[in-house]
């Protein structure tokens, strides 16, 4: 039972650049979230899906899309990286969306130059 | 608009003496509010979580309290160690939304 598995754990990539962030979970989750997290400014919520087939934006959106593949796999993806995206990121899941513990991934330190 | 607020920022203390650390929200309707600890490097993992009708709980050597009146929440960390030097986050969750409203976290480094 691994939990919620993310790679890569680390990537460089130049300006403009484009790659996706996988994430994967075994608990039979119903929600999963990617998040974005910056010194001196917590964890924000850039997109969330609460179940299989939605996905909605959270708090930073911008500049990047997500796909909830099936019920495990949740990606997301810079299509055109900016130094702005320069951060740590984390994905979740949990078995509902909202109140329920959510279950954090080990993150993947992404630098952009 | 819901807010969670942490103090302090960070805190240094030796090992074997005690620390609080503070969570103040606005989040409403309120539905639960969780401590978790991140370990430098790693992701959060949940410590705690209060409902409504709870005011202590215990995890071993931390307890958590909450005030839903003044709406607060502390952490206590008994006899701290080594071990326990890691950001502790407060998030609270909404009866009516998906997305849990995080704090900036306390940045908790216990020395020897």
């Amino acid at each position: 039972n691994a939990g919620v598995t993310q790679t890569p754990k680390f990537q460089v990539l130049k300006t403009g650049q484009s790659m996706t962030l996988q994430c994967a979970q075994d608990m039979n989750h119903n929600s999963m979230y990617w998040y974005r997290q910056d010194p001196g400014m917590g964890l924000r919520l850039i997109y969330y899906s609460a179940s299989e087939g939605t996905t909605d934006k959270g708090e930073v959106p911008n500049g990047y899309n997500v796909s909830r593949l099936n019920k495990r796999e949740f990606s997301l993806r810079l299509e055109s990286a900016a130094p702005s995206q320069t951060s740590v990121y984390f994905c979740a899941s949990s078995s509902l969306a909202g109140a329920d513990t959510q279950y954090f991934g080990p993150g993947t330190r992404l630098t952009v130059l | 608009k819901n807010q969670v607020e942490q103090s302090p920022q960070s805190l240094i203390i030796l090992e074997g003496k005690n620390c609080t650390l503070q969570c103040n929200y606005t989040v409403s309707p309120f539905s639960n509010l969780r401590w978790y600890k991140q370990d430098t490097g790693r992701g959060p993992v949940s410590l705690t979580i209060m409902t409504f009708s709870e005011n202590t709980k215990s995890n071993g050597r931390y307890t958590a309290t909450l005030d839903a009146d003044t709406k607060q929440s502390s952490l206590h960390i008994t006899a701290s160690q080594l071990s326990d030097s890691a950001s502790y986050i407060c998030v609270v969750s909404s009866g009516g939304s998906y997305i849990p409203t995080f704090g900036r976290g306390t940045s908790l480094i216990v020395h020897p």
